[in-house]
């Protein structure tokens, strides 16, 4: 099993509507968890961090299930710029410097 | 600020060629880490640095060296190249654990023939 899985998709979404992504992690001992996105032939920035009681940035929206060890990322009034990949990074449980990184879920927003 | 720069953004290699990857923060971040990132494949770890003097290795580090003589530069270097080492080469830096943001170097392509 690897330690961070995520649908590659590409998932492919009209303008305006909402999709949601997951990702799972293996190591329970992992504490930090992150959403990067990635445009293409670009370097990954980060959208937003993960806390334990969800949290919320404008039209995204992120939670955490630490029981079924998956995280999740919902996009709401989706826009073409949000086009790009979506990495899922979790911290190694044993280390609080080195992250795993999923390899992605590719999103296409369609006019 | 520049942010993370890294030096050069493309670069075809021969096999058994070296070469150094430039890596420069201007954020004065204690924290540096080199990934390496394969098609279709998460970043995966090389080295990484949580200050001026100390490196230490990551989940991929056979082929790699790394130096940290200031808090601004990270190079890495490959020594022999291989086709193997065919990657997209990204350089990070954060202020604390990454517990922070990390940001990234906008990437070196290299390619070994």
């Amino acid at each position: 099993r690897k330690e961070v899985e995520q649908d590659p998709g590409p998932f492919n979404v009209p303008e305006g509507a909402t999709v949601a992504f997951n990702c799972t992690y293996s190591n329970s001992a992992s504490q930090s968890f992150f959403w990067y996105r990635q445009d293409c032939r670009k370097e990954p920035k980060l959208l937003m961090s993960v806390y334990s009681s969800g949290n919320e940035d404008g039209r995204f929206t992120a939670q955490l299930n630490r029981a079924s060890q998956y995280i999740s990322l919902l996009i709401r009034d989706s826009k073409l710029s949000d086009s790009a990949t979506y990495l899922c990074v979790v911290n190694r449980g044993d280390s609080n410097y080195q992250l795993i990184w999923g390899a992605g879920t590719k999103l296409i927003i369609k006019p | 600020n520049a942010g993370v720069t890294q030096t050069p953004k493309f670069r075809i290699l021969k096999i058994g060629q070296s070469m150094t990857l430039q890596c420069t923060q201007d954020m004065n971040h204690n924290y540096m880490y080199w990934y390496r990132q394969d098609p279709g494949m998460g970043l995966k770890l090389i080295y990484y640095s949580v200050g001026a003097g100390i490196t230490d290795k990551g989940e991929v580090p056979n082929g790699y060296n790394v130096s940290r003589s200031t808090t601004e530069d990270f190079p890495l270097r490959l020594e022999l190249a291989a086709p193997s080492q065919t990657s997209v080469y990204f350089c990070a830096s954060s202020y604390v654990v990454p517990g922070n943001e990390q940001f990234f170097g906008p990437g070196t392509r290299l390619t070994v023939l």
